[in-house]
């Protein structure tokens, strides 16, 4: 389909694992976003991307979380070492024109830390 | 304190019922608001954004108020597809690229 696809769509790793989650944004979006969401709480912000670059990492947890983007498409958030406090549904949005407000979310990446 | 606070509800209303959700924001520089829905474990997804002079959408009506940094949402005729989290949305004029969301109203209609 067109829209924002993630992967893997669940994960269940073992405390101290490293995961990657993937996000592949809507083609021709520059802006991309990583949100999480904990069980009934909102979304808390990550990072942002403008093409390449991260002008915005502020919501980045810890030093155990990073990003990357390349070629102004595919995102993979990295988590060192997880947490069982790492435990959400990593949500991924990418954007054409984000002083619209219209942020186009993929389905998550419900990641569950034993 | 949080850049976006909401009633986490639920608010449980019948058919046909009118219901308001409000939603305050701590940085009197925020420039853009937006409410957005999320259906049961799915992606949140844009319901409207909302305009100083307050805007219309079929049934949804949202409002600003800039003196007491609110914004609500009013929905008219509630239908049972209206069940839903309403998240508020905040996006701060000196970035305008970030945004910040409240953790959600949930409303249920029921039959």
């Amino acid at each position: 389909g067109a829209g924002v696809s993630q992967s893997p769509s669940n994960k269940v790793t073992e405390k101290g694992k490293d995961v990657e989650l993937r996000c592949d944004p809507i083609s021709g979006h520059t802006a991309l976003y990583w949100y999480r969401q904990s069980l009934g709480q909102g979304l808390e912000f990550l990072i942002y991307f403008q093409g390449n670059s991260a002008p915005d990492k502020s919501g980045l947890p810890s030093d155990r979380f990073s990003a990357e983007r390349t070629g102004g498409s595919v995102s993979t958030l990295t988590i060192q070492r997880t947490q069982q406090e790492d435990s959400a549904v990593y949500l991924c949005a990418s954007s054409s024109e984000p002083s619209t407000g219209e942020l186009f979310f993929g389905e998550g990446s419900r990641l569950t830390v034993l | 304190r949080k850049e976006v606070e909401q009633d986490p509800g639920p608010f449980n209303v019948p058919e046909g019922a009118t219901v308001a959700f409000n939603c305050t924001y701590s940085n009197s520089a925020s420039q853009s608001f937006f409410w957005y829905r999320q259906d049961c474990r799915k992606e949140p997804k844009l319901l409207m954004s909302v305009y100083s002079s307050g805007n219309e959408d079929g049934r949804f009506t949202a409002q600003l108020n800039r003196a007491s940094q609110y914004i609500s949402l009013l929905i008219r005729d509630s239908k049972l597809s209206d069940s839903a989290t309403y998240l508020c949305v905040v996006n701060p004029r000196y970035n305008f690229n970030k945004f910040y969301f409240g953790s959600g109203t949930k409303l249920n209609v029921k039959p």
